[in-house]
C-alpha cells in the first residue's frame, strides 16, 4: 500500500476565488491522479499528474479551471480556479505503486457558496 | 454514460449474516476489477480485486465473483460485522488504460448488531 496525505481537509469558498490543493505521497508511488466526487456520485478521474511536465486531462476537464502541478515525485497540487457553486465537491489525489491498485488520499471536501 | 453501475444505493444486513454488494459493467474491454470501501471523512480503501482470467477471488471474509458474460460482479461478506457498515464502490480498468478507472455510484451498507 500507500501513504497519502491531503490539505486542507475542508474549506468554504466564496465564489470566483480559487483553491489550491496539496498531495503529499511516500516514496513508493509511481503514478499520481486527482480525482472528484460530487454529491451523491461516482468519483471521475481529473486528471494524470506528470513528474515535470503537463499533466493529462480526461475529457470535460481542462487545465484553465484545473491546473496541476508535480514538481517531484512524492508531491502535487490541484487548484480550483474561479469556482462556483457547481464545483463544490470531495476532491481526491491518489497514487499507484506498481500494481493496478491505486490508494487514495483522505479526501478534501470543498463548499463554494 | 456511466459504464459501472451499481444499482442498490444502500443495503442493510444483519450481524453475521451474508452481505451481497452486486455490481454491473457495459464496456466489454474492462479486463480488471476492483472493490474499494469507504468510511466518512476518510479516502476509499482498496479492498478487493479480480482479473477477468479468474472467476473468483478470496481474502478472508471478503469473496468477489465475476461473470463475464453477464457483465456482472458481486461482493460477499461473510460473516458481515458492524465495522463493515461503509459505502462500498466497485471500479473497472481495461488493459488498453489500466490507469484509468471507472467507478460506480457506491452502495451503502449497513451491518446491524
Amino acid at each position: 500500500s500507500a501513504v497519502i496525505s491531503q490539505k486542507p481537509s475542508r474549506d468554504i469558498c466564496q465564489r470566483g476565488t480559487s483553491l489550491t490543493i496539496q498531495c503529499q505521497v511516500d516514496s513508493q508511488v509511481t503514478m499520481m491522479f486527482w480525482y472528484r466526487q460530487q454529491p451523491g456520485q461516482s468519483l471521475t478521474l481529473i486528471a494524470t499528474a506528470n513528474q515535470g511536465s503537463e499533466a493529462t486531462y480526461e475529457s470535460g476537464f481542462v487545465i484553465d479551471k484545473f491546473p496541476i502541478s508535480r514538481p517531484n515525485l512524492t508531491f502535487s497540487t490541484l487548484t480550483v480556479s474561479n469556482m462556483s457553486p457547481e464545483d463544490s465537491s470531495i476532491y481526491l489525489c491518489s497514487g499507484k505503486t506498481g500494481g493496478y491498485e491505486q490508494y487514495f488520499g483522505p479526501g478534501t471536501r470543498l463548499t463554494v457558496t | 454514460d456511466q459504464q459501472v453501475k451499481q444499482n442498490s444505493p444502500s443495503l442493510s444486513v444483519q450481524e453475521g449474516r451474508i452481505s451481497i454488494l452486486n455490481c454491473d459493467y457495459t464496456n466489454s474491454m474492462f479486463d480488471y476489477f476492483l472493490w474499494y470501501k469507504k468510511y466518512p471523512a476518510e479516502g476509499p480503501t482498496f479492498l478487493i480485486s479480480i482479473s477477468s482470467i479468474k472467476d473468483k477471488n478470496e481474502d478472508g471474509r471478503f469473496t468477489v465473483f465475476l461473470n463475464k458474460s453477464a457483465k456482472h460482479l458481486s461482493l460477499h461478506i461473510v460473516p458481515s460485522q458492524p465495522g463493515d457498515s461503509a459505502v462500498y464502490f466497485c471500479a473497472a480498468s481495461g488493459t488498453y488504460n489500466f490507469n484509468k478507472f471507472y467507478f460506480g455510484s457506491g452502495t451503502k451498507l449497513n451491518v446491524k448488531p
